[in-house]
């Protein structure tokens, strides 16, 4: 079954620092997504992704973070200078257009110290 | 986009049949149904979707009323690994506009 793959699967960071974290969708899936999980709390929608360009973002998507797919296989989520509220699990989606089905990423843990 | 209810969590044993009942009174005629599972620090998990009736497939089965104003995800005979937590979306996609909302979900706790 083709899986959305996520690396680092763990990633450690002091604040204030840049991560990127990485996604590589389903090779036919048109449409991206990232979404976040704080610990204990709802998965929440980042931004969508369509067409090479953003197609919906939250209100959580603000200037701290960016997205892109630099080489029509990545896709990528970049995340400025990182605060300690910043950590979460960070799952990528994408979605077949068949039946509007999701598949998502195991995501990566993010700790912000 | 049509807002869901579901419980916050349900107590089961190994063998049992699970139902799980999601509210979505708002349902637009155009909306789908969709079910997800998420275990601990994984990624939700898409289980099944369907618009009207009962839908079925190698996991579980949806039991959509006529109204569509509810659906229920029923897990057959289940075991330990299905402890997670069960969520039920609604809405449909178009141009990509579609944003699967996340509610609190279900947290479904099997016992041996």
């Amino acid at each position: 079954e083709p899986e959305v793959t996520q690396t680092p699967s763990h990633q450690v960071t002091q604040m204030g620092q840049e991560v990127i974290l990485r996604c590589v969708p389903i090779s036919n899936h048109l449409y991206f997504y990232w979404y976040r999980q704080i610990l204990g709390q709802k998965v929440e929608f980042l931004v969508s992704f369509y067409n090479n360009e953003i197609s919906e973002k939250s209100e959580i998507f603000d200037d701290q973070f960016s997205v892109e797919r630099p080489d029509g296989s990545n896709f990528t989520l970049k995340i400025r200078s990182t605060k300690l509220e910043d950590s979460a699990m960070y799952f990528c989606a994408s979605m077949r257009q068949a039946d509007l089905s999701y598949t998502f990423g195991s995501g990566t843990r993010l700790t912000v110290v | 986009l049509a807002k869901t209810t579901q419980p916050i969590s349900m107590d089961s044993y190994e063998g049992q049949e699970v139902n799980i009942t999601c509210s979505h009174n708002n349902i637009a005629t155009n909306d789908y149904i969709t079910w997800y599972q998420q275990f601990p620090s994984q990624g939700p998990r898409f289980i099944i979707q369907g618009y009207k009736t009962k839908v079925t497939n190698e996991v579980a089965s949806l039991f959509i009323p006529a109204d569509r104003k509810s659906s229920t995800l029923s897990l057959p005979r289940v075991s330990l690994s299905d402890t997670a937590v069960y969520y039920c979306l609604v809405g449909v996609a178009s141009g990509g506009s579609y944003i699967p909302t996340f509610g609190r979900g279900t947290s479904l706790i099997v016992h041996p």
